[in-house]
């Protein structure tokens, strides 16, 4: 158990559609990223924040959002979801940013787009 | 951040030291060297991590050359339950801009560990 919560574990939706990721951090950690693992892409990362603020943006898509509320978790929303966004969806914490803070990933939410 | 090689597959039978090679030959001087695993579509697994010296923990032991262009993550006694996808990733402390942070994957080694 890394100390990072991810809910829900598994949602399925339609096209069209949008939902939200939320993610609970390890207590102490004030960065949280957020990755997406699908099957032709690999894991990618999205975006960052730190302490509330964005701090480093990946291949996150318009339709995708993302924030950190002041008690430190996160929430990934996704709109207008198309077929192609079916994936897991990792959150991952740590205390700082960068080197060398070890990154601690939470079970994954998957995400099924119909 | 410096790019990673790694094999794509490797099979280490139950018991057996299982030692998983890694080239990162563009790697600077401030960057470190990471090991995550993954097991079946569970979240990846810190394993170890280094700048310049080797390192030992619970899980496992990162052998890094003297030059910094490759190493090597040792797990001592593997067993069925180290069956996984091993990522080998090279990241700089606080570099700002967009990297910031971010883990870069790339495919990694599926190691099969076998009774």
């Amino acid at each position: 158990d890394s100390g990072v919560t991810q809910t829900p574990k598994h949602l399925i939706t339609a096209t069209g559609q949008r939902v939200t990721l939320r993610c609970s951090p390890r207590s102490g950690d004030l960065s949280v990223y957020w990755y997406q693992q699908s099957l032709d892409q690999g894991l990618q990362f999205l975006i960052q924040y730190y302490n509330g603020e964005e701090r480093a943006k990946g291949n996150i898509l318009e339709r995708f959002s993302a924030q950190q509320f002041p008690d430190l978790h996160s929430e990934l929303n996704l709109s207008s979801l198309e077929l192609g966004d079916s994936a897991l969806y990792f959150c991952a914490s740590s205390v700082g940013t960068g080197a060398p803070h070890e990154q601690f990933f939470g079970p994954g939410t998957r995400l099924t787009v119909l | 951040d410096a790019k990673t090689t790694q094999p794509p597959s490797m099979d280490c039978a139950e018991g057996r030291a299982a030692n998983l090679p890694c080239n990162h030959s563009t790697i600077s001087g401030n960057e470190y060297v990471y090991w995550y695993r993954q097991i079946h579509s569970q979240g990846p697994q810190y394993i170890i991590h280094g700048l310049k010296n080797n390192e030992t923990n619970e899980m496992a032991s990162l052998i890094i050359t003297e030059d910094r262009k490759s190493s090597t993550l040792i797990l001592p006694h593997a067993t069925l339950r180290d069956t996984a996808v091993y990522y080998c990733i090279v990241r700089a402390p606080n570099a700002g801009g967009t990297s910031y942070g971010k883990l870069t994957f790339g495919q990694g080694t599926i190691l099969t560990v076998h009774p």
